[in-house]
C-alpha cells in the first residue's frame, strides 16, 4: 500500500517568508510524529499527535514552530518568519504501534 | 527522560569484513530498542527492534542486535557487509507504553571495495 507521503520534496524560501510542509500518514495509522534532521544533528523530535489527544509539542524549538492534523489524517508543520538555522530535512513518520514509517522528508533551505 | 548514545559518528569498512555499530542507552525504566537504516535521498526504514524476550534479534538484510540491560546497550551486527549497506544507521529508545521514539546522532557506515 501507499507510504508516508511528503510534499514538497524540496523547498526553498527567503529568511522571514512562512513556510507549510504537508504530510499524509498512511490511512488508518493513529499516530503521527515530525522530526528535524539537521546535518550532524541526528533526528530531533518535534511534535506527536496521537488520536484525538492533545499534542505532544514538547520538542517545538520555538513559537515560530506549529503543527496541525485535521481529522487525524492529514498534518501541515508551520514555521512563521523562517531563520536560516531552520535549514534542515523535515521528516514524518506514521504508526499504528510502535514501528515508525517514515515519509522522505522535505528538504528545507532559507537563503 | 531516556537518550541514546551512538559512539561511532562513521565506520569505514571493507566489502565483506563485518562490522558492529554501538549504541548505549540511558533510561530508568524499561524500555523498547530500536534500529533505523536511512539510504540516501530517503526517508527512515526499520531494521530491527527489541521489545521483549530473546535479547538477540534479527533483522532485514543479514544485521542483528544484541540487548545488554546491564551494560543498557543495543549494538549492531552484521558478519559480512556488502556495497549496498553503505547508509546511516540510527539507534533509537522509546519506554515501554509509550510510541515516542528518541534517535541518537546516527552512524554513517561507508563500505570500500
Amino acid at each position: 500500500g501507499a507510504g508516508v507521503s511528503q510534499s514538497p520534496s524540496n523547498k526553498v524560501t527567503e529568511k522571514g517568508k512562512d513556510v507549510e510542509l504537508r504530510c499524509d500518514p498512511i490511512s488508518g495509522h493513529t499516530a503521527l510524529y515530525w522530526y528535524r534532521q539537521s546535518l550532524g544533528q541526528g533526528l530531533e523530535f518535534l511534535i506527536y499527535f496521537q488520536g484525538n489527544s492533545a499534542p505532544d509539542k514538547s520538542g517545538l524549538p520555538s513559537d515560530r514552530f506549529s503543527a496541525e492534523r485535521t481529522g487525524g489524517s492529514v498534518s501541515t508543520l508551520t514555521i512563521q518568519r523562517t531563520q536560516q538555522e531552520d535549514s534542515a530535512v523535515y521528516l514524518c513518520a506514521s504508526s499504528l504501534g510502535v514501528t515508525l514509517h517514515f515519509g522522505n522528508g522535505t528538504r528545507l533551505t532559507v537563503t | 527522560a531516556q537518550s541514546v548514545t551512538q559512539l561511532d559518528s562513521q565506520v569505514p569498512v571493507f566489502e565483506e569484513a563485518p562490522v558492529e555499530l554501538r549504541c548505549n542507552y540511558s533510561s530508568s525504566v524499561s524500555v523498547y530498542l530500536f534500529w533505523y537504516v536511512q539510504y540516501p535521498n530517503q526517508g527512515l526504514q526499520l531494521l530491527l527492534k527489541y521489545l521483549s524476550g530473546s535479547t538477540l534479534v534479527k533483522g532485514i538484510n543479514g544485521f542483528e542486535a544484541e540487548f545488554n540491560k546491564s551494560q543498557t546497550s543495543f549494538h549492531l551486527r552484521k558478519p559480512s557487509v556488502h556495497i549496498s549497506d553503505t547508509a546511516e544507521y540510527f539507534c533509537a529508545v522509546s519506554l515501554q507504553g509509550a510510541q515516542k521514539l528518541v534517535f541518537g546522532q546516527g552512524t554513517r557506515l561507508t563500505i570500500n571495495p
